[in-house]
């Protein structure tokens, strides 16, 4: 079975902070993915990752940034914490050439006060 | 507008019903379509998955693309409590630059009744 764990399921930090939030998934995919999941606006795509040390923007990555050094792990970064950036936060991973079958993790919900 | 456009529910339906889940698009060049059901406190897990129009059946379960009118839909029969659950269309296109990258629609939250 496929597996991608995210290191926390509930997190709670303080404006400004800074958020390290890590993935990692066991499948060799090359494709890694950081969305985030707010209610009626569905999955949005922050950053993702077809490849050791590659990153692409996706539609909002503005105050995220990521970092992948391994091909297992895939991280994400929130440089400076804001109460804008509540929400849950879905890593998934695939293979560089599956379009559409993406393989999630559980998810963190992070609350930032 | 956005791409993709899914109405988030609330669906509540009896169980036994037919329930049908439904998403547009705007984008002509979407060429791969998917199903993803997120249950509650779970992340999205891939459940049908289609290329080109037409039907595509999987047990109690039928997706439905409509290229022409950019439509697709998800069709449950004989629905089940184990049903219930966020369900989430998802679309890519063929041949991009950003390989595996999909856009989802909102989700529509599905509850099925005993």
């Amino acid at each position: 079975d496929v597996k991608v764990t995210q290191s926390s399921r509930y997190l709670v930090k303080r404006t400004g902070e800074k958020v390290f939030l890590e993935c990692v998934q066991d499948m060799d995919h090359e494709n890694m993915f950081w969305y985030r999941q707010d209610p009626g606006l569905g999955l949005r795509l922050i950053y993702f990752s077809y490849d050791v040390k590659m990153k692409e923007k996706g539609d909002i990555p503005e105050g995220y940034s990521v970092s992948r050094e391994k091909k297992e792990r895939f991280s994400l970064i929130l440089e400076s914490a804001s109460t804008n950036q509540t929400s849950m936060y879905l890593c998934a991973s695939s293979f560089l050439t599956a379009v559409g079958e993406q393989y999630f993790g559980p998810g963190t919900r992070l609350t930032v006060t | 507008q956005k791409e993709v456009e899914q109405d988030p529910g609330p669906l509540s339906v009896p169980e036994g019903a037919i329930v049908s889940l439904n998403c547009t698009y705007s984008n002509s060049a979407f060429q791969y379509f998917m199903w993803y059901r997120q249950y509650s406190r779970k992340g999205p897990e891939l459940l049908m998955y289609t290329y080109s129009s037409g039907n595509k059946e999987d047990g109690r379960f039928t997706a439905q693309v409509d290229k022409s009118s950019k439509y697709i839909s998800l069709f449950i029969r004989d629905s089940q409590p184990s049903d219930s659950a966020t369900y989430l269309c998802a679309m890519s296109v063929k041949g991009s630059s950003n390989t595996g990258k999909l856009i989802f629609g909102q989700g529509t939250t599905l509850q099925v009744k005993p």
